[in-house]
């Protein structure tokens, strides 16, 4: 499985944008990039999937560029609301399934 | 749309008692997970079961058991409760694509063992 490596924590102002950037030197070629959300007292929660260059879906955008060993979540216009731990995740698909999430990225929104 | 759904919310045992923890899903998924979460960590898997029938060790198992009672329900059971066992545990069951894998948590069970 890869390993991935994010920042423990980042701070951000109300209404900008944020990059999470996650390293995974070494993904795999069947390993897909995702990102789940958790609130305090809560499971965490799917956020967004992909493989390659960029997707993009209601609530976030991820980048992975052409080498894969790296990829961006990014938070459009960040509100409190979005205050929460990110967490990456490389793994392929059916037999992986010693998921493990490490410590996250804790995001704090500042008003 | 239930989802993944766990009881209880909150338990308080004295040290060397039992219990289980119980889950259930609603949406078919073959594969289901207990993990769990201590103050300020991540989430470490406990045990796994791929389908209906199987069950697998994950990170940190010592401690507990788990049943696969049938495809929507998945147990966990502390024989002897230790205070170390104290934690958050999520269930969680996983919805297979084509080439990827997607998780869908429960809202935890805290559990305090003093």
């Amino acid at each position: 499985l890869a390993k991935t490596t994010q920042p423990i924590s980042m701070d951000s102002y109300e209404g900008q944008e944020v990059n999470i950037t996650c390293s995974h030197n070494n993904i795999a070629t069947n390993d897909y990039i995702t990102w789940y959300q958790q609130f305090p007292s809560q499971g965490p929660r799917f956020i967004i999937q992909g493989y390659k260059t960029k997707v993009t879906n209601e609530v976030a955008s991820l980048f992975i560029p052409a080498d894969r060993k790296s990829s961006t979540l990014s938070l459009p216009r960040v509100s409190l609301s979005d205050t929460a731990v990110y967490y990456c995740l490389a793994n392929s698909g059916a037999g992986s399934y010693q998921l493990t999430f490490g410590k996250g990225t804790k995001l704090s929104v500042i008003p | 749309n239930a989802g993944v759904t766990q009881t209880p919310k909150f338990q308080v045992l004295k040290t060397g008692q039992s219990m289980t923890l119980q889950c259930a899903q609603d949406m078919n998924h073959n594969s289901m997970y207990w993990y769990r979460q201590d103050p300020g960590m991540g989430l470490r898997l406990i045990y796994y079961s791929a389908s209906e029938g199987t069950t697998d060790k994950g990170e940190v198992p010592n401690g507990y058991n788990v049943s696969r009672l049938n495809k929507r329900e998945f147990s966990l059971r502390l024989e002897s409760a230790a205070p170390s066992q104290t934690s958050v545990y999520f269930c969680a069951s996983s919805e297979v694509l084509a080439r990827s894998e997607k998780l869908f948590f429960g809202s935890g069970t805290q559990l305090s063992v003093l």
